[in-house]
């Protein structure tokens, strides 16, 4: 069974820095797409990045774009988000999703999704 | 930036149809992909690719998109299906979600 879990977050000064991971289990870590979303507190989801099966191509939301890094490594079967310049907006929970795709069209869904870690942006 | 509309709220009896419309420019042109999420739990995959079901969804839920509007519908709902919906689809590389939608079954 797919299994993905983060780790990393907690409590973070604005404009400083914070480190995510996503361990992953149970499928082939290189066949995938992988990708951050967040979820502030009471509101809808957002997408924050996405890494390519090989690292080649990443993506990001433009609220994060320049402040937080995506990464993965395959020999681990983890992926992670440095988080940098953080700002109370920043706050919310943070879900490692897997991304599955059909033909050209990649990434697609989500189709597998961690329990989420919460992060807090506080002076 | 792209963007999805979707209603707020939809309320629906029990054992009645709730539909729930997520809207966007050419949204037909693109693939809509549709999440659950329950009160403190991680969003759930329900449809991809407009109208396929994962396994292990059942069949009461149903997608649709066409004219600017892809849609989810849910026949026969049951108070279990009472949870948030997003739709979701791609701007280029970019994933936009819908705002949500929160289902009440009373």
């Amino acid at each position: 069974e797919e299994h993905l879990v983060e780790s990393g977050g907690g409590l973070g000064q604005p404009g400083g820095s914070l480190r995510l991971s996503c361990a992953t289990s149970g499928f082939n870590f290189t066949d995938y797409w992988m990708s951050w979303v967040r979820q502030a507190p009471g509101k809808g989801l957002e997408w924050v990045a996405n890494i390519k099966q090989d690292g080649s191509e990443k993506y990001y939301g433009d609220s994060v774009e320049g402040r937080f890094t995506i990464s993965r490594d395959n020999t681990k079967k983890l992926v992670s988000l440095q988080m940098s310049s953080l700002r109370v907006e920043d706050t919310a929970v943070y879900f490692c999703a897997r991304a599955d795709c059909s033909g050209t069209s990649c990434p697609g869904w989500f189709d597998t999704w961690g329990p989420g870690i919460p992060v807090t942006v506080s002076s | 930036s792209y963007e999805l509309t979707q209603p707020p709220a939809v309320s629906v009896s029990p054992g009645q149809t709730a539909t729930i419309t997520c809207s966007g420019h050419n949204l037909e042109l693109k693939f809509v992909y549709w999440y659950q999420q329950r009160p403190g739990q991680s969003p759930v995959l329900v449809i991809f690719q407009d109208t396929k079901r994962p396994s292990g969804i059942p069949d009461r839920f149903s997608g649709s998109n066409s004219a600017n509007t892809a849609t989810l519908t849910i026949t026969g709902t049951q108070a279990f299906d009472e949870a948030d919906y997003y739709c979701q689809a791609w701007d280029g590389t970019t994933a936009v979600f819908g705002g949500g939608t929160q289902l009440t079954v009373l």
